[in-house]
């Protein structure tokens, strides 16, 4: 499973857009990149998943160059209850197989 | 609809004690996969199950050990607990084939003495 590499913290204010890079160098034709967000003492929760160029839901967006080699989860006008840890994970589409957590990184909004 | 329910929320053992996990998965889906994660890192991936079988497994010892039942809700046994094994467990459903994405429950917080 291809390994991701990211920051290991951010700082935000209210209001901003957040972009956060996860890099993944080995990724394979097949994988998927997907986002998960975690709240202390609980469970992670899917944000948003994609393969190439852009992807955008009412949470996010992501944005995949076209060597997929990394990819980088926007978050437009962030508030207080978007502090949390942001995880980026590459493999199957369905996340059937084991998911392959990094330690994410920590975003703090301040306001 | 319920998503993914886990019991106990907390629980304190003892070292050398065992102890067993509970994890409902959300209705319909049909492959439950548990995860360990210890104060300030991502979930580390233990096993996954499907069809009452172990289907997948990470690096973990066999004091860890699983079951799931007919109706698709599994298990988590630890045995011969460590001070090291004190974590969040984390369960989380999905469908084997599709696209879909993987829900969580809230986690177990396990703490051992």
């Amino acid at each position: 499973l291809a390994k991701t590499t990211q920051p290991i913290s951010m700082d935000s204010y209210e209001g901003q857009e957040v972009n956060i890079t996860c890099s993944h160098n080995n990724i394979a034709t097949n994988d998927y990149i997907t986002w998960y967000q975690q709240f202390p003492s609980q469970g992670p929760r899917f944000i948003i998943q994609g393969y190439k160029t852009k992807v955008t839901n009412e949470v996010a967006s992501l944005f995949i160059p076209a060597d997929r080699k990394s990819s980088t989860l926007s978050l437009p006008r962030v508030s207080l209850s978007d502090t949390a840890v942001y995880y980026c994970l590459v493999g199957g589409p369905n996340n059937n197989n084991d998911m392959r957590f990094g330690a994410g990184t920590r975003l703090t909004v301040k306001p | 609809d319920a998503g993914v329910t886990q019991s106990p929320t907390h629980l304190i053992k003892t070292r050398g004690q065992q102890v067993t996990l509970r994890c409902s998965p959300k209705s319909g889906h049909d492959t439950v996969s548990w995860y360990q994660q210890a104060l300030g890192q991502g979930p580390q991936f233990i096993f996954q199950y499907y069809e009452e079988e172990e289907r997948q497994r990470g690096n973990f010892p066999d004091r860890f050990s699983g079951h799931q039942f007919p109706n698709y809700s599994s298990e988590l046994n630890v045995n011969a607990l460590l001070l090291g094994d004190s974590a969040l467990y984390l369960c989380a459903s999905s469908f084997l084939t599709g696209d879909t994405e993987a829900f969580f429950g809230q986690g177990t917080r396990l703490t051992v003495v």
